[in-house]
């Protein structure tokens, strides 16, 4: 039982380049949501998707996109990357919208020059 | 919307000491979950304890527990017997029972031996 992976763990990328982080999650669980973490503070959500087939946006939308592939997995796109996106980046599932409690993957560090 | 309020950025504790982390919410909510997560250098977001609202009794786990002042909006986490495997940000996390958890700015705690 893997809980929550994300890949890659590791990204550096150039200004205006594109990539895509992917998560999975083997719990079944219907809610699926991607955080950012700056340094020094807590963790901000970008876009979370309440169950397979819906997304909405978070706290700090701006210059992302997600796709909720299935129930499993939730990707999260940079389409044209900014230093401002230099961030490490966790994916997170819980069993539904209202159970409170996420369980987080292990996070992605992502820088942009 | 809801704040959470951290107002200790570094604590540090003598091993098997007991330390006390703050916290503090806002919210007009009367339904919602409070969390305790660890953040360990390997960056992995570990759930610690959770508390819900309508419960008067404090949560408690092994040798954490959780000071829930409902009135007061307060939810402080006290670690007893610190080992040097508590080292890690602590971070306060408030959920209405919604999509979003809302996070405080953090506490890095040290454990010295």
């Amino acid at each position: 039982n893997a809980g929550v992976t994300q890949t890659p763990k590791f990204q550096v990328l150039k200004t205006g380049q594109s990539m895509t982080l992917q998560c999975a999650q083997d719990m079944n669980h219907n809610s699926m949501y991607w955080y950012r973490q700056d340094p020094g503070m807590g963790l901000r959500l970008i876009y979370y998707s309440a169950s397979e087939g819906t997304t909405d946006k978070g706290e700090v939308p701006n210059g992302y996109n997600v796709s909720r592939l299935n129930k499993r997995e939730f990707s999260l796109r940079l389409e044209s990357a900014a230093p401002s996106q230099t961030s490490v980046y966790f994916c997170a599932s819980s069993q539904g919208q209202h159970s409170g409690e996420q369980y987080f993957g292990p996070g992605t560090r992502l820088t942009v020059t | 919307a809801q704040t959470v309020t951290q107002s200790q950025p570094e604590m540090s504790v003598q091993e098997a000491e007991t330390v006390t982390l703050s916290c503090t919410y806002d919210t007009s909510e009367n339904n919602y979950y409070l969390f305790w997560y660890k953040q360990p250098p390997s960056r992995q977001m570990i759930l610690v304890i959770r508390q819900e609202a309508y419960k008067q009794q404090n949560a408690t786990e092994n040798r954490f527990s959780v000071n829930f002042q409902k009135a007061a909006k307060s939810f402080s986490l006290k670690i007893s017997d610190s080992q040097l495997g508590d080292t890690a940000m602590y971070f306060c996390a408030f959920n209405n029972a919604g999509n979003m958890l809302t996070f405080g700015g953090g506490t890095r705690l040290m454990v010295k031996p």
